[in-house]
């Protein structure tokens, strides 16, 4: 079946550690993007890629970092020097051209 | 700024009943406007999506309308159902954003049996 696969479902971090998320996709979509969704709240875009070794800040992109090494595969690393990363992150594709997003299924992502 | 906004946060109904939920953004200028559907601890599935030249999309029960220069946006649902609970979001593509989206807080919609 193609679809966007998000790990893990859950992550937790120690004070001063980094983490990294995963997001693969079959669909071979060029675009790929990692949202930040907090409660109650609607979804801010954090980073975006349009293409393989390519990528752009979205509206909250301080604290984090990405790679798009691979068309599949676009990993979210959340850095010690974000200070409040208690939150739902999803991550989402859309072929070159198309407007509908596909997303993938989440991962919370809690401080200890 | 683009901004968006739900109203009302929440809503409960009773089964059968039609509904309208809202959206509202304060810029016109938009390329698009999606409705996505999210269920509790999971991913947004898109239900409709509507081109700033049209004026309304349909699925099924569900029905979208747009209108561009109030900035407003309803979601219909006809003869509601429990398996609707859920919470809705839209969206608004900002034209000429390299298809960034902006997201407005949600409607969380209860419909009890």
């Amino acid at each position: 079946d193609g679809g966007i696969t998000q790990s893990p479902k859950y992550l937790f971090r120690k004070e001063g550690q980094n983490v990294t998320l995963s997001c693969e996709q079959n669909l071979n979509h060029d675009a790929m993007y990692w949202y930040r969704q907090d409660p109650g709240q609607g979804l801010r875009l954090i980073y975006y890629s349009q293409i393989v070794n390519d990528f752009q800040k979205g509206d909250i992109a301080e604290g984090y970092s990405v790679s798009r090494e691979k068309k599949e595969s676009f990993p979210l690393t959340v850095t010690s020097a974000q200070k409040n990363p208690t939150a739902f992150y999803l991550c989402a594709s859309n072929p070159q051209g198309g407007e509908k997003l596909f997303f993938g299924s989440g991962t919370q992502l809690s401080v200890l | 700024k683009q901004e968006v906004t739900q109203i009302p946060a929440a809503l409960s109904v009773p089964e059968g009943e039609n509904l309208v939920l809202n959206c509202s953004f304060t810029d016109s200028a938009i390329y698009n406007l999606q409705w996505f559907r999210q269920d509790p601890g999971k991913g947004l599935t898109s239900l409709l999506l509507i081109q700033s030249s049209q004026r309304e999309q349909t699925s099924g029960r569900l029905n979208a309308s747009l209108d561009k220069s109030s900035g407003r946006s309803t979601l219909y649902i006809a003869a509601s159902q429990p398996g609707d609970s859920a919470t809705y979001l839209c969206a608004v593509t900002i034209a000429g954003s390299a298809r960034q989206l902006t997201f407005g807080s949600g409607t969380q919609l209860t419909v009890l049996p």
